[in-house]
């Protein structure tokens, strides 16, 4: 399977512990994205990289979430001391640098419950 | 990035053509239309995008107004796995743009047997 990968698929945390999740792009692509969903609403843009550059981060990013994309290839989303407010799909995304035809290609998501 | 308005939710029978509406009325001129599905339980999928002219590959037709206020999403003859909720998006394609997709709560379409 070529396409974005991202593990754990769920992670069940009790709050005020740390979580990391894990994006796997797809191989040549070279902007990666974060995205957050809850229940009965849209995704919601979290922040995004091209190459190993960290380029944009919403304000939904508070100081308790750090992403990386050391080399440019995979990507890490850590929230440190989580929080009930947290629980969330957290979905990845990649794309090539294609200007006017960029298509974004998302994952399947980390289910995150906090308890 | 300019903002869509979508009917909350829509019913088609299998088979038929699916028509999926948004409104887009505060498009400018370097804003195109998106348009992404997403199946229960898994990540959003790409499906066309447009700027002025109808489009269409082999998932669906765009067709937008000559004004750009607003398109219509195609599916010309929906199956139970179209069963999705589809998101109309408007993004700006500008090199100094941001590069992020704005959704807002989509259409719920359920296709019927």
């Amino acid at each position: 399977d070529t396409g974005v990968s991202q593990n754990p698929r769920h992670k069940i945390t009790k709050r005020g512990q740390n979580v990391t999740f894990r994006c796997d792009p797809i191989s040549e692509h070279n902007r990666l994205y974060w995205y957050r969903q809850t229940l009965g609403q849209g995704p919601e843009f979290l922040t995004y990289f091209q190459n190993e550059a960290q380029l944009e981060k919403s304000r939904l990013l508070s100081d308790r979430f750090s992403a990386e994309r050391p080399k440019g290839s995979f990507s890490t989303l850590e929230i440190q001391r989580t929080e009930q407010g947290d629980s969330a799909m957290y979905l990845c995304a990649s794309s090539l640098d294609a200007a006017t035809n960029e298509k974004l290609f998302f994952g399947s998501g980390t289910q995150l419950s906090v308890l | 990035d300019a903002k869509t308005t979508q009917p909350p939710s829509m019913d088609c029978a299998e088979g038929r053509a699916a028509n999926l509406p948004c409104n887009h009325s505060t498009i400018s001129g370097n804003e195109y239309v998106y348009w992404y599905r997403q199946i229960h339980s898994q990540g959003p999928q790409y499906i066309i995008h447009g700027l002025k002219n109808n489009e269409t590959n082999e998932m669906a037709s765009l067709i937008i107004t000559e004004d750009r206020k607003s398109s219509t999403l195609i599916l010309p003859h929906a199956t139970l796995r179209d069963t999705a909720v589809y998101y109309c998006i408007v993004r700006s394609m500008t090199e100094t743009s941001g590069s992020r997709l704005t959704f807002g709560e989509g259409t719920q379409l359920t296709v019927n047997p």
